[in-house]
């Protein structure tokens, strides 16, 4: 089963809109994190935001916001107010077991991605 | 550094040479990941590193590839007898920790000819 499901392969949004990117994660482990990253085309990634699966307050940061709902295992990504630069790959990624072991760092399981354009 | 480097930038090899991908960490970075990136793709997982030991290398896609890391900081991903299906962009990431997110090289976009 996949662990992280990026259902919209690509969106549009109208400039100075907002868009919700849609996330759903499958983890069994209790303490995990969500972390969404921006694929420009010019390839680096970029760190957006983070949610904490015990955070009990949705993560925001700047024009980013994610839309946690744990119960139905969805970290959706809202980036309001649209800005034709945030024209990207999105994904969607998970680290499970935080709390396994002190000093161990698991690798991070990304989703396929969302094509996001930005219209002018 | 300031951020993770990567050499060379860009790769292409004739098919069965071997290549050698580097990955110069965030310095106190304990955490090294590498990722393949196929065309239009996502992430695909290759190998962590906890300074230099390598807990988890199960998405390595064959014993062609191999990484190590040394002095808890450069890591080499090696590729022997390169074949055209190993083309993609090789990402390295590294990491403080378990609850910060990565910091990604820039990528050695490899081609096997």
């Amino acid at each position: 089963a996949q662990k992280i499901t990026q259902t919209q392969p690509g969106m549009f949004v109208q400039e100075k809109e907002a868009v919700t990117l849609d996330c759903t994660y499958d983890t069994s482990d209790q303490s995990y994190g969500l972390f969404w990253y921006k694929q420009p085309s010019s390839g680096e990634m970029i760190f957006l935001i983070y949610q904490g699966s015990y955070d009990e307050q949705n993560a925001t940061e700047g024009r980013y916001s994610l839309n946690f709902q744990k119960a139905r295992k969805s970290a959706n990504l809202v980036i309001s107010a649209s800005q034709l630069g945030d024209s990207a790959m999105y994904f969607c990624a998970m680290r499970e077991g935080l709390l396994i072991s002190s000093g161990s760092a698991r690798q991070l399981t990304f989703g396929s991605g969302t094509q996001l354009t930005v219209l002018p | 550094g300031a951020g993770v480097s990567q050499s060379p930038s860009n790769k292409v090899t004739e098919k069965g040479k071997d290549v050698e991908l580097r990955c110069d960490p965030i310095s106190g970075h304990t955490a090294l990941y590498w990722y393949r990136q196929s065309l239009g793709q996502g992430l695909e997982f290759l190998i962590y590193f906890q300074g230099n030991s390598a807990p988890d290398k199960s998405g390595l896609p064959s014993d062609r590839f191999s990484a190590e890391r040394t002095g808890g900081s450069v890591s080499t991903l090696t590729i022997q007898r390169t074949q055209q299906e190993d083309s993609a962009v090789y990402l390295c990431a590294s990491s403080r920790g378990q609850i910060w997110g990565y910091t990604f090289g820039s990528g050695t976009r490899l081609t096997v000819v």
